[in-house]
């Protein structure tokens, strides 16, 4: 079993919709979330954090359910500027170590059209 | 900010060859990556380092070696490069806080590898 799955997409919406990405991890040693950007033959950049209670950026909210091990990413009032692959990433402890490494699942690719 | 650099944007090589592809963080970081990336499959952690002449084996090590002399720089090296490493290449590094990795990584631009 993948450590990271998500919906691959891709999803195509109109500008000022409201679009919404799902994670789900399968460790629940996990300890720190993150959503990641990655536009088209450029590197992830980070989007945001993922805290437990929830979290907003301006425009972008994200969630965290421990419990279910599910991680979501909410954008409003979508802009043309926000077509590319967004990236759910999770982190976890390597052999027993406080040291971690980071797993990126594969990617949900969003284009938004005028 | 942050600045992670990479040898190289693209390159091409033939089967066969021995290639180094170099990273170089300035912002004293003590974790770096190398991952590479291929449509369909996402990231894939090759090899990494959390310090200086260590480095440990990720998800897809076989055919890669990895070099760490300096903190700032990590090399990936293709010992006989293949077609079926044609890729793009990514380094990221990271800081640790109080011996625990900040899980945050930070990318170069990528390495276009190609092998013909």
């Amino acid at each position: 079993r993948k450590e990271v799955e998500q919906d691959p997409g891709p999803f195509n919406v109109p500008e000022g919709a409201t679009v919404a990405f799902n994670c789900t991890y399968s460790n629940s040693a996990s300890q720190s979330f993150f959503w990641y950007r990655q536009d088209c033959r450029k590197e992830p950049k980070l989007l945001m954090s993922v805290y437990s209670s929830g979290n907003e950026d301006g425009r972008f909210t994200a969630q965290l359910n421990r419990a279910s091990q599910y991680i979501s990413l909410l954008i409003r009032d979508s802009k043309l500027s926000d077509s590319a692959t967004y990236l759910c990433v999770v982190n976890k402890p390597d052999r027993g170590s406080t040291l971690g490494r980071l797993y990126f699942g594969r990617g949900t690719q969003l284009t938004v059209w005028p | 900010d942050v600045k992670v650099t990479q040898s190289s944007r693209y390159l091409v090589k033939r089967t066969g060859e021995k290639v180094f592809l170099e990273c170089v963080q300035d912002m004293d970081h003590e974790n770096m990556f190398w991952y590479r990336q291929d449509p369909g499959l996402g990231l894939r952690l090759i090899y990494f380092s959390y310090d200086v002449k260590m480095k440990e084996k990720g998800d897809i090590p076989e055919g890669y070696s990895v070099s760490r002399e300096k903190k700032e720089r990590f090399s990936l090296i293709l010992e006989s490069a293949s077609t079926n490493q044609t890729s793009m290449y990514l380094c990221a590094s990271s800081d640790s806080f109080r011996g625990r990795t900040t899980y945050e990584q930070y990318f170069g631009p990528g390495t276009r590898l190609t092998v013909t």
